[in-house]
């Protein structure tokens, strides 16, 4: 147990669906981010929140929604998803800053019919 | 080419044997971060190391960064079944809060 949890772990959606993934930490960090881990290419970091704003959205497409209520809890709203987006999504938080060890959690396994 | 190159991409080690993992970018790093990863699981944190020449060392897991803050390694000592998996390096290459990843390197351990 790494303190981030995950749900669902594993998700099947078709192509008009709308589905959302959800990350709690309680760790008491104030920076969550979203990865995603596709097979054959290296862990690619999606977003950013530092207190609760997004410092980041590394050129990932509109149909992905991130949401950050408050600094334990971080949301991404999935809608009209493709094929190539099934991969593991991967939450993360740590203390914002420099130097700061990031701390994963399970991941949703994604599959997108 | 990937900003944070690991090497090599997989290896198979027998039980006891030791191994090393590279991980190597062309830009000075300001902090690199060690990980493991069971198939299909989230990122297990190893260490950290953030400054040139530092070693770090847990159980029988050694980590360094080279002096340029360009090359880290990681090292396991008699290995056990119990270290297969993936380990992947991330480094913070802008002073920020933003991890790039390398490739990844499968460890599989024979007994």
């Amino acid at each position: 147990e790494t303190g981030v949890t995950q749900t669902p772990r594993h998700l099947v959606m078709g192509m008009t669906n709308k589905k959302s993934l959800k990350c709690e930490q309680h760790l008491g960090h104030n920076a969550m981010y979203w990865y995603k881990q596709s097979a054959k290419k290296p862990l690619e970091l999606m977003f950013v929140y530092n207190f609760k704003e997004q410092t980041e959205n590394n050129s990932v497409p509109s149909r992905f929604s991130p949401e950050c209520p408050n600094s334990s809890h971080l949301f991404l709203h999935l809608h009209t998803l493709q094929p190539e987006d099934s991969a593991l999504y991967l939450c993360a938080s740590s203390q914002a800053g420099l130097g700061e060890a990031q701390y994963f959690g399970p991941g949703t396994r994604l599959l997108v019919l | 080419s990937q900003e944070l190159e690991q090497s090599p991409q997989s290896l198979i080690v027998q039980e006891g044997k030791n191994l090393t993992i590279n991980c190597t970018s062309s830009k000075t790093l300001y902090g690199l971060y060690w990980y493991k990863q069971k198939y299909g699981e989230g990122l297990i944190f190893l260490m950290m190391l953030q400054k040139g020449g530092e070693e770090k060392s847990h159980e029988k897991i050694t980590a360094k960064l080279d002096e340029k803050k360009q090359q880290s390694s990681l090292h396991i000592t008699a290995s056990q079944p119990s270290h297969a998996g993936i380990y992947l390096c991330g480094a913070d290459m802008a002073a920020g809060n933003k991890l790039t990843f390398g490739g990844g390197t499968r460890v599989l351990v024979k007994p």
